[in-house]
């Protein structure tokens, strides 16, 4: 079936650069997210990417989607510790009706 | 708009008894999804309605779960009996027509001792 991976954690200073990365399985992808998960709150939809694009530009946040590997990333450029939050990247497949996949998530920790 | 709410946003209730746990999805949206959080699973789809028909329960973990959506603007996810096991937060989720916008409530936080 579908899988979607990520690293677990990621740590950077703040006003680096953060790149999280995530795998998927499912070639049939039509549309493929990041979103964000603060303490104690919901997933917040941060952007997402169709499936014949390679890039995508938002403000901070740029995504990088490589279709041939499988490979989907979000950068966020000046990173601040308001960031510091999970990361969820998740799949919509072409034939998995509007069921979305989600990864494990990865939690962005950025140090002063 | 208001977004997906979610009622109650915490809930403590002892092994046995009964949790209904409640969502409103964003007016016009045509689907919702119940998600459970935990640490050690992630994040899991229990159940997906579209146009108030259960479409795939296939997460749904066992008989004491059952969600209902009798109207498109109301949802319940029931247990009972509640377990110790259940405890997590769960999450409402919906979207329209396009589908490929997925909007998530704020979550229940679940106890049960």
């Amino acid at each position: 079936g579908e899988d979607v991976e990520q690293s677990l954690f990621l740590s950077v200073r703040e006003g680096d650069s953060s790149v999280i990365n995530c795998t998927y399985t499912d070639s049939s992808s039509t549309y493929l997210y990041w979103y964000k998960q603060e303490p104690g709150a919901g997933l917040q939809l941060l952007t997402y990417i169709f499936s014949n694009m390679d890039m995508k530009q938002d403000q901070r946040l740029t995504v990088l989607l490589n279709k041939k590997d499988k490979h989907l990333s979000l950068r966020i450029a000046d990173t601040q510790t308001g960031d510091s939050a999970i990361y969820f990247c998740a799949e919509l497949g072409r034939n998995y009706g509007q069921n979305f996949v989600f990864g494990p998530g990865t939690r962005l920790s950025v140090l002063p | 708009d208001a977004g997906v709410i979610q009622s109650p946003r915490h809930e403590v209730t002892e092994m046995g008894q009964e949790v209904t746990l409640r969502c409103k999805p964003i007016s016009g949206h045509n689907s919702l999804f119940w998600y459970r959080q935990t640490m050690m699973r992630g994040l899991e789809l229990l159940i997906y309605f579209n146009n108030n028909v259960p479409i795939d329960d296939s997460g749904m973990p066992e008989d004491r779960f059952s969600a209902k959506m009798p109207n498109a603007s109301f949802s319940t996810l029931k247990i009972q009996p509640s377990e110790p096991r259940d405890s997590a937060v769960y999450f409402c989720a919906s979207s329209g027509d396009s589908n490929y916008e997925q909007y998530f409530g704020p979550g229940t936080r679940l106890t049960v001792t």
